[in-house]
Protein backbone atom coordinates (compact mmCIF):
# COMPACT_ATOMS: atom_id res chain seq x y z
CA UNK A 1 0.00 0.00 0.00
CA UNK A 2 1.36 3.76 -0.92
CA UNK A 3 1.85 5.89 1.85
CA UNK A 4 0.39 8.70 0.69
CA UNK A 5 -2.57 10.52 2.68
CA UNK A 6 -5.07 13.36 2.16
CA UNK A 7 -7.35 14.77 4.57
CA UNK A 8 -10.68 15.61 4.62
CA UNK A 9 -11.63 12.85 3.07
CA UNK A 10 -14.79 14.95 2.16
CA UNK A 11 -15.36 18.68 2.81
CA UNK A 12 -18.91 20.15 2.55
CA UNK A 13 -18.16 24.08 2.82
CA UNK A 14 -20.57 27.30 1.85
CA UNK A 15 -19.10 29.74 -0.51
CA UNK A 16 -16.05 32.13 0.27
CA UNK A 17 -14.44 29.98 2.46
CA UNK A 18 -11.32 29.52 2.50
CA UNK A 19 -9.88 25.95 2.35
CA UNK A 20 -6.92 23.70 2.50
CA UNK A 21 -6.56 20.02 1.17
CA UNK A 22 -3.44 18.20 2.92
CA UNK A 23 -1.18 16.19 1.32
CA UNK A 24 1.59 13.94 2.72
CA UNK A 25 3.39 10.96 1.66
CA UNK A 26 6.27 9.52 4.13
CA UNK A 27 7.96 7.82 0.65
CA UNK A 28 10.48 10.49 0.16
CA UNK A 29 8.94 11.00 -3.15
CA UNK A 30 10.30 14.48 -5.05
CA UNK A 31 7.72 14.32 -7.20
CA UNK A 32 4.14 15.22 -6.20
CA UNK A 33 0.84 16.16 -8.22
CA UNK A 34 -2.42 17.29 -7.80
CA UNK A 35 -5.38 15.94 -10.21
CA UNK A 36 -8.88 17.07 -10.29
CA UNK A 37 -11.52 15.05 -11.39
CA UNK A 38 -14.94 15.11 -11.84
CA UNK A 39 -16.95 11.57 -12.06
CA UNK A 40 -16.73 9.78 -14.99
CA UNK A 41 -14.46 11.85 -16.74
CA UNK A 42 -10.71 11.78 -16.79
CA UNK A 43 -7.89 13.00 -14.42
CA UNK A 44 -6.88 16.45 -15.11
CA UNK A 45 -3.45 17.98 -13.93
CA UNK A 46 -3.90 20.96 -12.13
CA UNK A 47 -0.54 21.37 -9.63
CA UNK A 48 2.98 19.51 -9.85
CA UNK A 49 6.13 20.15 -7.76
CA UNK A 50 9.94 18.58 -8.80
CA UNK A 51 10.66 18.95 -4.88
CA UNK A 52 11.04 21.67 -2.62
CA UNK A 53 10.20 25.20 -3.46
CA UNK A 54 9.03 23.78 -6.67
CA UNK A 55 5.54 24.48 -7.65
CA UNK A 56 3.97 24.64 -11.54
CA UNK A 57 0.80 24.78 -12.99
CA UNK A 58 -0.61 21.60 -14.88
CA UNK A 59 -2.87 21.32 -17.94
CA UNK A 60 -6.17 22.11 -16.50
CA UNK A 61 -6.42 26.10 -15.28
CA UNK A 62 -7.72 26.27 -11.61
CA UNK A 63 -7.84 29.14 -9.33
CA UNK A 64 -6.28 27.18 -6.00
CA UNK A 65 -2.67 27.28 -5.50
CA UNK A 66 0.24 24.94 -3.71
CA UNK A 67 3.14 24.82 -1.93
CA UNK A 68 5.84 23.03 -1.32
CA UNK A 69 8.06 23.75 1.75
CA UNK A 70 8.79 20.18 3.16
CA UNK A 71 9.44 16.96 0.87
CA UNK A 72 6.51 15.16 2.40
CA UNK A 73 3.87 17.65 2.61
CA UNK A 74 1.91 19.35 -0.47
CA UNK A 75 -1.13 21.19 0.62
CA UNK A 76 -3.47 22.75 -2.37
CA UNK A 77 -5.59 26.16 -1.10
CA UNK A 78 -8.40 27.55 -2.34
CA UNK A 79 -8.94 31.62 -1.30
CA UNK A 80 -12.83 31.36 -1.79
CA UNK A 81 -14.34 28.47 -2.62
CA UNK A 82 -17.30 28.40 -5.28
CA UNK A 83 -19.69 26.21 -6.11
CA UNK A 84 -17.69 25.40 -9.26
CA UNK A 85 -14.76 24.22 -7.79
CA UNK A 86 -16.99 20.99 -6.27
CA UNK A 87 -15.30 17.97 -7.52
CA UNK A 88 -12.85 15.33 -6.48
CA UNK A 89 -8.68 16.19 -5.87
CA UNK A 90 -6.42 13.70 -5.71
CA UNK A 91 -2.98 13.73 -4.52
CA UNK A 92 -0.03 11.76 -5.61
CA UNK A 93 3.75 11.17 -5.93
CA UNK A 94 5.53 9.25 -8.04
CA UNK A 95 8.84 7.56 -7.94
CA UNK A 96 11.08 5.60 -11.27
CA UNK A 97 10.56 2.30 -11.42
CA UNK A 98 13.05 0.82 -13.99
CA UNK A 99 11.94 2.88 -17.39
CA UNK A 100 9.05 4.52 -16.05
CA UNK A 101 7.08 6.33 -13.55
CA UNK A 102 4.71 4.85 -10.86
CA UNK A 103 2.35 6.97 -9.74
CA UNK A 104 1.14 6.65 -5.84
CA UNK A 105 -2.46 7.85 -5.29
CA UNK A 106 -4.36 9.35 -1.87
CA UNK A 107 -7.55 8.57 -1.60
CA UNK A 108 -8.59 12.11 -2.19
CA UNK A 109 -11.08 14.66 -0.73
CA UNK A 110 -14.30 15.14 -2.70
CA UNK A 111 -15.02 18.57 -2.05
CA UNK A 112 -18.83 19.99 -2.41
CA UNK A 113 -19.33 24.05 -2.13
CA UNK A 114 -22.40 24.96 -1.40
CA UNK B 1 -9.78 15.43 -29.71
CA UNK B 2 -8.90 14.21 -26.88
CA UNK B 3 -4.97 12.98 -26.51
CA UNK B 4 -6.28 9.79 -24.90
CA UNK B 5 -9.48 7.98 -25.99
CA UNK B 6 -11.42 5.15 -24.59
CA UNK B 7 -15.30 3.78 -24.98
CA UNK B 8 -16.65 4.65 -21.96
CA UNK B 9 -18.48 1.24 -21.44
CA UNK B 10 -19.94 0.18 -19.53
CA UNK B 11 -19.56 -3.21 -20.29
CA UNK B 12 -21.67 -6.05 -18.71
CA UNK B 13 -20.23 -9.12 -19.14
CA UNK B 14 -21.09 -12.57 -17.27
CA UNK B 15 -18.32 -14.36 -14.78
CA UNK B 16 -15.57 -16.39 -17.06
CA UNK B 17 -16.25 -13.89 -19.96
CA UNK B 18 -13.07 -12.14 -21.72
CA UNK B 19 -13.35 -8.78 -22.96
CA UNK B 20 -11.24 -6.50 -24.69
CA UNK B 21 -10.50 -2.67 -23.94
CA UNK B 22 -8.94 -0.53 -26.32
CA UNK B 23 -7.85 2.93 -26.05
CA UNK B 24 -6.22 5.09 -28.87
CA UNK B 25 -3.72 7.97 -28.31
CA UNK B 26 -2.72 11.20 -29.98
CA UNK B 27 0.70 11.94 -29.43
CA UNK B 28 2.84 9.55 -31.33
CA UNK B 29 5.84 10.40 -29.57
CA UNK B 30 4.64 8.93 -26.32
CA UNK B 31 6.78 7.05 -24.32
CA UNK B 32 4.94 5.09 -21.49
CA UNK B 33 2.02 3.78 -21.47
CA UNK B 34 0.09 2.08 -18.06
CA UNK B 35 -3.55 0.31 -17.29
CA UNK B 36 -4.55 1.96 -14.00
CA UNK B 37 -7.70 0.51 -12.22
CA UNK B 38 -9.91 2.85 -10.05
CA UNK B 39 -13.05 1.64 -8.27
CA UNK B 40 -16.18 3.73 -7.43
CA UNK B 41 -15.09 6.86 -5.55
CA UNK B 42 -11.41 5.62 -4.94
CA UNK B 43 -7.90 6.69 -6.09
CA UNK B 44 -6.58 4.82 -9.21
CA UNK B 45 -4.13 2.54 -8.73
CA UNK B 46 -2.02 0.68 -11.28
CA UNK B 47 -2.66 -2.52 -12.79
CA UNK B 48 0.15 -2.98 -15.52
CA UNK B 49 2.93 -1.12 -17.68
CA UNK B 50 2.35 -2.10 -21.06
CA UNK B 51 5.40 -2.59 -22.95
CA UNK B 52 6.15 -2.87 -26.56
CA UNK B 53 6.40 -6.83 -26.91
CA UNK B 54 2.88 -7.45 -24.76
CA UNK B 55 3.57 -8.36 -21.73
CA UNK B 56 0.72 -10.37 -18.95
CA UNK B 57 0.25 -10.66 -15.64
CA UNK B 58 -1.90 -13.11 -14.67
CA UNK B 59 -5.62 -13.29 -16.23
CA UNK B 60 -4.57 -9.52 -17.61
CA UNK B 61 -2.77 -9.00 -21.04
CA UNK B 62 -1.61 -6.16 -22.44
CA UNK B 63 -0.71 -5.24 -25.82
CA UNK B 64 0.94 -1.90 -27.87
CA UNK B 65 0.84 -1.18 -31.44
CA UNK B 66 2.59 2.49 -32.55
CA UNK B 67 1.89 2.17 -35.70
CA UNK B 68 -1.55 2.57 -35.19
CA UNK B 69 -1.38 4.18 -31.50
CA UNK B 70 -3.42 2.32 -29.50
CA UNK B 71 -3.34 -0.21 -26.83
CA UNK B 72 -5.59 -2.86 -25.06
CA UNK B 73 -6.11 -4.68 -22.30
CA UNK B 74 -7.32 -8.04 -22.49
CA UNK B 75 -9.29 -9.76 -19.35
CA UNK B 76 -9.74 -13.48 -19.10
CA UNK B 77 -11.73 -15.32 -16.89
CA UNK B 78 -13.94 -12.23 -15.57
CA UNK B 79 -14.34 -12.06 -11.73
CA UNK B 80 -17.13 -10.02 -9.76
CA UNK B 81 -14.04 -8.67 -8.69
CA UNK B 82 -12.46 -7.06 -11.95
CA UNK B 83 -15.53 -4.34 -11.83
CA UNK B 84 -13.98 -1.58 -11.49
CA UNK B 85 -13.53 1.59 -14.27
CA UNK B 86 -9.84 1.06 -16.23
CA UNK B 87 -8.18 4.23 -17.30
CA UNK B 88 -5.82 4.14 -19.88
CA UNK B 89 -2.86 6.69 -19.11
CA UNK B 90 0.24 7.45 -21.90
CA UNK B 91 3.07 9.78 -20.60
CA UNK B 92 3.77 12.21 -23.10
CA UNK B 93 6.80 14.47 -23.46
CA UNK B 94 6.50 17.80 -21.95
CA UNK B 95 9.57 17.99 -19.85
CA UNK B 96 8.24 16.55 -17.02
CA UNK B 97 6.35 13.41 -16.19
CA UNK B 98 3.19 14.34 -17.98
CA UNK B 99 0.73 11.36 -17.85
CA UNK B 100 -2.42 11.86 -19.97
CA UNK B 101 -5.60 9.87 -18.37
CA UNK B 102 -8.21 8.57 -20.58
CA UNK B 103 -11.82 8.93 -19.61
CA UNK B 104 -12.27 5.11 -18.54
CA UNK B 105 -13.51 2.50 -19.84
CA UNK B 106 -16.24 0.96 -17.17
CA UNK B 107 -16.61 -3.01 -16.92
CA UNK B 108 -19.64 -4.26 -14.52
CA UNK B 109 -19.23 -8.22 -14.50
CA UNK B 110 -21.80 -10.19 -13.10
CA UNK B 111 -23.01 -13.58 -11.31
Amino acid sequence: EADIYQTPRYLVIGTGKKITLECSQTMGHDKMYWYQQDPGMELHLIHYSYGVNSTEKGDLSSESTVSRIRTEHFPLTLESARPSHTSQYLCASSAPTGRHEKLFFGSGTQLSVL
Amino acid sequence: RKEVEQDPGPFNVPEGATVAFNCTYSNSASQSFFWYRQDCRKEPKLLMSVYSSGNEDGRFTAQLNRASQYISLLIRDSKLSDSATYLCVVNSLGGYNKLIFGAGTRLAVHP
